[in-house]
C-alpha cells in the first residue's frame, strides 16, 4: 500500500523568505509519480508540481521547485519568495499504480501561513 | 476553457437521508475521480472510472455509497443511507489521459460538494 507523510501540521513564515514544506512516501512499486496541490480557503485543489519517479532531475515551476530524494524517499516542496497568497493549505500526493489504476493518494496536509 | 463543474456546493441531510452529488468533467477527458475530503485530512479516492467503466473502487463504502458514469462523460454519486461520518467535502476531479499511464496528467478537481450530515 502507498502512504504519504507530511509531519508539519502548520507554518508560520514571513513574507519573502523561503519555506520548504517536508514529504516522505512509501511504495513498493519502482514506477510512480508525485504532485503538490494548493488549496486556499475557498477550496478548490491547485496543481502546482510533479515529479516522475525516473526523473533525473528535480522538478521545477516558477517559484516552485521539488526536492525529490529518492533513496530518502522525499519530496519536499520549497517556494521561493513566499507571498501572502501562498497562504493555504498544501498537500503532497502519490499517484498509484497497477492496473490502470491512477488515483491520488494524499497526505494530512500542511497548513502554511504567510505573514507580512 | 470550462473546467469541472459540481453541483450542489451545499447540502445539508439527516441521517439515514440520501443525497447525490452530479459532477460534469472538462470536455474530452476520459478519466474521472471521486474524492472525499474529511475535515482536517487530505482527499481520499473514492471511486475512479475510464470512460464509463470502473477502474478502482476499493475505497468505496459499496454498501451505502454508489456512483455511475453512464455515457462516458457526467457522473453521479449517490448516498444511502447517510450517516453522521459522511459529513465531508465530496471532490470530482477529470483527467484528459488514459489511465495507467506514466507522465504528469494532472487531475483538475472541481469545486466541490460540502456535505452535511446532522
Amino acid at each position: 500500500a502507498q502512504k504519504i507523510t507530511q509531519t508539519q501540521p502548520g507554518m508560520f513564515v514571513q513574507e519573502k523568505e523561503a519555506v520548504t514544506l517536508d514529504c516522505t512516501y512509501d511504495t513498493s512499486d519502482p514506477s510512480y509519480g508525485l504532485f503538490w496541490y494548493k488549496q486556499p480557503s475557498s477550496g478548490e485543489m491547485i496543481f502546482l508540481i510533479y515529479q516522475g519517479s525516473y526523473d533525473q532531475q528535480n522538478a521545477t515551476e516558477g517559484r516552485y521547485s521539488l526536492n525529490f530524494q529518492k533513496a530518502r524517499k522525499s519530496a519536499n516542496l520549497v517556494i521561493s519568495a513566499s507571498q501572502l497568497g501562498d497562504s493555504a493549505m498544501y498537500f503532497c500526493a502519490m499517484r498509484n499504480s497497477g492496473g490502470g489504476a491512477d488515483g491520488l493518494t494524499f497526505g494530512k496536509g500542511t497548513h502554511l501561513i504567510i505573514q507580512p | 476553457e470550462a473546467g469541472v463543474a459540481q453541483s450542489p456546493r451545499y447540502k445539508i441531510i439527516e441521517k439515514r437521508q440520501s443525497v447525490a452529488f452530479w459532477c460534469n468533467p472538462i470536455s474530452g477527458h476520459a478519466t474521472l475521480y471521486w474524492y472525499q475530503q474529511i475535515l482536517g485530512q487530505g482527499p481520499k479516492l473514492l471511486i475512479q472510472f475510464q470512460n464509463n467503466g470502473v477502474v478502482d473502487d476499493s475505497q468505496l463504502p459499496k454498501d451505502r455509497f454508489s456512483a455511475e458514469r453512464l455515457k462516458g462523460v457526467d457522473s453521479t454519486l449517490k448516498i444511502q443511507p447517510a450517516k453522521l461520518e459522511d459529513s465531508a467535502v465530496y471532490l470530482c476531479a477529470s483527467s484528459l489521459a488514459r489511465s495507467g499511464l506514466a507522465g504528469v496528467h494532472e487531475q483538475f478537481f472541481g469545486p466541490g460538494t460540502r456535505l452535511t450530515v446532522l
